[in-house]
Order: C-alpha cells, then structure tokens, then sequence
C-alpha cells in the first residue's frame, strides 16, 4: 500500500533556528505539493513542483522558507529563520497530474509533520 | 482566487441521524474533491465530482455537483460515531493551474453515540 511518508513527525524548535521538513512522494506520482494547516487559516497551499520543477510557490513566504526536490523521491521544506508564527502542521501531498486526464483522480496526503516554534 | 466556503463550520449530531455539509465556490468548479481528516492526522480522499449533477457514493456518504458547478453537498445517511472529523471540500480550478487546489475552512462533524 503505497504511502506518502513524512519526517520528522513532530518538531519542537526555538525561534531562529534552521527547520528542515523531508517528504517522500509515491513512486511514479509527477506532482508534489506543500501545504500549512492552522486553525486560523485552515489549510493552504504553499508551493509545488511537477516533474521536480516548481510551478508555484506564490504560497510561501520567500525570505524565510524555501522548498526544494533534489530528485524524485524527495521534497524538502525549509524554514530558516523559524519564527513562533510559524507553528502549524505541514502537510506534503503528492499526485499523478495529467493534462489530458487519466492521473491520479486525487492528491494523497502524508500524516504531516506538527512543528512548534517556541 | 478560486474561493470556497463551507456550511456549517462545525455540526454535533445524535448516531443514527442524517446530515449534510455544503461547499459553494465562487467560481465554476473544474474538479471538487472531499477528503476527511481526523484530528493530528492527514486527509483521506473521499470522493471527486467534476461534471455538473455528477453524485457519487460511497458506503453510507454521498456527494454531488449541481449542474451550474459551483456547488456540493456531502450527505451521511445514519451517521456514525466513525464518520466523526473535519470534512474539507477542495476545488481544481482546471487551466494552466490544473492539479492544484484550494480548500474550504472545514466541517467539524461530532457524532454523539
């Protein structure tokens, strides 16, 4: 049963330093994305890549966080410096998109990754 | 931006009875999609509607699409404490940004046995 894994599951870390968030995409799936998951925003989009090449990140604060796939089995999200405002469950997501049709009818989720930015 | 809204925001019902759970957007629908997501979990995949008047079950839980594309009901037909969670709807917005979505604020579901 394919699943998409992400490391480290919680992450509890002081303001200013470097946080680095991993996600493994199901193998054959072109389309990775980021999302950040507070209860006062909801659920939003932060980047994401198709065939490893970012399409948007327009969701993702530019001086602080970056995101990056340096191959096809990993996603990485990165936030240096870490703010408290950053706190949130960071969910990665993954998929098989496309143009014509006949991918992957949805986007599958990882268990997420809960930081806390003290 | 593609913009949707869910009603209610939060939903406590008795096991047994029928619910429904409403995501309007502001703009014609490519693809709706409804997941479900358990607390300090991620979502699971529900189901995907993206023709208009399109319903689509699954076990005891329906969705469908209205005809004009802007609007989907999530129905639970005797609710059970399982079916407890936070529903999201999220819309694909189709074109060059096909594949990504946006989503609703969530549906808080407690079903009380």
């Amino acid at each position: 049963d394919a699943r998409v894994t992400q490391t480290p599951r919680h992450k509890v870390t002081e303001m200013g330093q470097e946080v680095t968030m991993r996600c493994q995409p199901i193998l054959g799936h072109n389309t990775v994305f980021w999302y950040r998951q507070t209860m006062m925003q909801g659920l939003e989009l932060l980047a994401y890549f198709r065939n490893r090449a970012p399409l948007d990140d327009s969701g993702m604060p530019k001086d602080r966080f970056s995101a990056e796939m340096p191959d096809a089995t990993l996603a990485t999200l990165k936030i240096q410096p870490s703010e408290p405002r950053d706190s949130a469950v960071y969910f990665c997501a993954s998929g098989l998109v496309l143009a014509g049709g006949g991918g992957t009818d949805t986007q599958y989720f990882g268990p997420g990754t809960r930081l806390t930015v003290l | 931006s593609q913009e949707l809204e869910q009603s209610p925001q939060s939903l406590i019902v008795q096991e047994g009875k029928n619910l429904t759970i409403n995501c309007t957007s502001s703009k014609t629908l490519y693809g709706l999609y409804w997941y479900k997501q358990k607390y300090g979990e991620g979502l699971i995949f529900l189901m995907m509607l993206q023709k208009g008047g399109e319903e689509k079950s699954h076990e005891k839980i329906t969705a469908k699409l209205d005809e004009k594309k802007q609007q989907s009901s999530l129905h639970i037909t005797a609710s059970q404490p399982s079916h407890a969670g936070i529903y999201l709807c999220g819309a694909d917005a189709g074109g060059t940004s096909y594949g990504k979505l946006t989503f609703g604020q969530g549906t808080i579901l407690t079903v009380h046995p």
